[in-house]
């Protein structure tokens, strides 16, 4: 199946700082999303992006899908942006059916 | 309703008992998924229905896991005869199409 590898898996930022977080896929892809993890566990939907470039407030995105990679800014991060970031895709064809990666694991200090 | 409802929030049960856990979707949603995360790891797909076609069961683990969805709408995942190895967070999410997914808040499953 689809392989997905998030870059890096861990990141320690200082509030205010800019952050590039990057999802790898080896397959062509017709689905692909961005989530948020809270230190509670519940995961938000950041960006339904299979291709092309979305922003929304402090965060985008940006999907080039012929080069099979995304990525997601942070940008003047809070501590509030702490948890993990899972880049999940699905695969042209099963596009309906996520695969996640292993997340990048992200604190935001003071 | 306004999100994914999913019950119970945690769920303590000894080896060998079956258990049921509820997702109610948001209304509207075509779709619905089911995850499950281990501690610190990441989501594993276990079964994806999509309207009133036959659901996707590719990522079922063992024939102890089964799930239905009524009328298209509220589904329940049952695992029989559980294991320690099942205990987890169970996540499921429903979306419109394959567009954005909304999770739930999960079932932290223990099994004893």
């Amino acid at each position: 199946g689809i392989q997905v590898e998030q870059s890096p898996p861990d990141l320690i930022l200082q509030e205010g700082a800019n952050s590039t977080l990057r999802c790898n896929f080896s397959d062509s892809v017709n689905n692909l999303q961005w989530f948020h993890q809270n230190p509670w566990g519940q995961l938000i939907n950041l960006f339904y992006i299979p291709s092309g470039t979305k922003q929304n407030g402090r965060l985008s995105a940006t999907t080039v899908a012929t080069e099979r990679y995304s990525l997601l800014y942070i940008s003047s991060s809070q501590t509030t942006d702490s948890g993990v970031y899972f880049c999940a895709v699905g695969p042209t064809g099963t596009a309906s059916k996520l695969t996640f990666g292993t997340g990048t694991r992200l604190q935001v200090t003071l | 309703g306004a999100g994914v409802s999913q019950s119970p929030s945690n769920k303590v049960t000894e080896k060998g008992k079956d258990v049921e856990l509820r997702c109610d979707p948001i209304s509207g949603h075509t779709a619905l998924y089911w995850y499950r995360q281990s501690l610190g790891q990441g989501l594993e797909f276990l079964i994806y229905f999509q309207g009133n076609s036959a659901p996707d069961k590719s990522g079922l683990p063992s024939d102890r896991f089964s799930a239905e969805r009524t009328g298209g709408s509220v589904s329940t995942l049952t695992i029989q005869r559980t294991q320690q190895e099942d205990s987890a967070v169970y996540l499921c999410a429903s979306s419109f199409s394959r567009l954005g997914y909304t999770f739930g808040s999960g079932t932290r499953l223990t099994v004893v």
